[in-house]
């Protein structure tokens, strides 16, 4: 298996541009998770999907962040408009999950986002 | 206050030394308990993975949990170059959907 697959590797954009990232997720698992890397909040969790259904979306940071999950192998978070706050990386994760139990997330390479 | 704490370091050693990594946390509910690993423009993976309190070991690491004092550690024995890494504590409440709370991460550097 490829593992999480992310794209793009980098992305520099201008102040007030759109910006989309997106995911493959590992075939066959059912639950996908957006992530944030800085240095100053660490692994921030934006959002969690399961079987394609957002189950909690407390850690997007405001109205600009949106995600969506159109079916197993696929997923977007778009930011829009852009800002340089946004500056990060942006993890895709993916796991197996079954209730009662906790299965391990295994994580994309990341998209270098930077908002200039 | 965060609800994972970990120093970020960072921690230099010379090949060969054992290594002490540590994590505190706030809530006595959870009960899972990770060691992620990261190389530099990678994402997470996966170390060690714990349930409640005791040691778990796998070759040269070993997990600690205390859930008395709130303490998470990770030993790395013999450390090795291919060990620098950053670190990242995580843990998690039982349950179904399990959402990981992160630690800072502590960035280490095995040199020969």
């Amino acid at each position: 298996d490829a593992g999480v697959i992310q794209s793009p590797r980098h992305e520099v954009t201008e102040m007030g541009q759109e910006v989309t990232l997106r995911c493959k997720p590992i075939s066959g698992h059912n639950s996908l998770f957006w992530y944030r890397q800085t240095m100053m909040r660490g692994l921030e969790l934006l959002i969690y999907f399961n079987n394609n259904v957002p189950i909690d979306d407390s850690g997007m940071p405001e109205d600009r962040f949106s995600a969506k999950m159109p079916n197993a192998s696929f997923s977007t978070l778009k930011i829009q408009p852009s800002e340089p706050r946004d500056s990060a990386v942006y993890f895709c994760a993916s796991s197996l999950n079954r209730v009662g139990s906790n299965e391990k997330l295994f994580f994309g390479s990341g998209t270098q986002l930077s908002v200039l | 206050q965060k609800e994972v704490e970990q120093d970020p370091g960072p921690l230099s050693v010379p090949e060969g030394a054992i290594v002490s990594l540590n994590c505190t946390y706030s809530n006595s509910a959870f009960q899972y308990f990770m060691w992620y690993r990261q190389y530099s423009r990678k994402g997470p993976e996966l170390l060690m993975y714990t349930y409640s309190s005791g040691n778990k070991e796998d070759g040269r690491f070993t997990a600690q949990v205390d859930k008395s004092s709130k303490y998470i550690s990770l030993f790395i024995r013999d450390s090795q170059p291919s060990d620098s890494a950053t670190y990242l504590c995580a843990t998690s409440f039982s349950g179904g959907y399990n959402k990981l709370i992160f630690g800072a991460g502590t960035r280490l550097a095995v040199h020969p």
